[in-house]
């Protein structure tokens, strides 16, 4: 397994702000990638955070509002810019690592984050 | 259909058992998980099983797999307070080799 960490865990931010949301794993990953759990839905996948490259983000996600950084293979970032009430969800870290018995994903505990 | 459907909702009383179900998508995925979200807690990995085996079975967790139907089925035998949570379906699709995640099965264990 690994044992991910998320800062904040939870935030309460005002519209029109930026929050940075960090993601630590205790050991080197091949994949990681960021969710989004709206209030009573399911995830939905942002995007794949790749080391020394450009994140690959899912359609209905872009860059500009999503900035994505992998600087090395135990930590990322996303930030939630320009934010509004919609934006009001869970975000998850997760981290994969390739070639075992089922590429199986671990989470992260979630940083809530509220949209006044 | 494109979603991985789960009925939303089950009452049990503790000490009985729960059976939770998942209709996944493509009969292609190669592995098939459950997690389990604790209120206000992150995904915890429950079990997986291959898309080759019918059953796995793990203490108190059965899981059940109808690949013909598409059917993944959760047994949480002696069902205790401490199951009381969301339970997610995921199906690994090799299109994109992507998780696809049900919409959860809320399950509340009464003493």
């Amino acid at each position: 397994s690994a044992v991910i960490s998320q800062k904040p865990s939870r935030d309460i931010c005002q519209r029109g702000t930026s929050l940075t949301i960090q993601c630590q794993v205790d050991s080197q990953v091949t994949m990681m990638f960021w969710y989004r759990q709206q209030p009573g839905q399911s995830l939905t996948l942002i995007a794949t955070a790749n080391q020394g490259s450009e994140a690959t983000y899912e359609s209905g996600f872009v860059i500009d509002k999503f900035p994505i950084s992998r600087p090395n293979l135990t930590f990322s970032t996303l930030t939630v810019s320009n934010m509004s009430p919609e934006d009001s969800s869970i975000y998850l870290c997760s981290v994969e690592r390739a070639g075992g018995p089922s590429d199986t994903q671990y989470f992260g505990p979630g940083t809530r984050l509220t949209v006044l | 259909g494109e979603d991985v459907e789960q009925s939303l909702f089950l009452s049990v009383r503790e000490g009985d058992s729960s059976v939770i179900n998942c209709t996944y998508t493509d009969s292609s995925s190669t592995y098939l998980y459950w997690y389990k979200q604790e209120p206000g807690a992150g995904l915890q990995l429950l079990t997986y099983i291959f898309s080759n085996m019918d059953m796995k079975q793990d203490q108190r967790l059965t899981v059940l797999l109808n690949k013909k139907d598409k059917h993944l089925s959760l047994r949480i035998a002696d069902t205790q307070t401490g199951d009381s949570a969301i339970y997610f379906c995921a199906e690994r699709r090799p299109r994109d080799n992507r998780l696809a995640f049900g919409k959860g099965n809320q399950v509340v264990v009464i003493p």
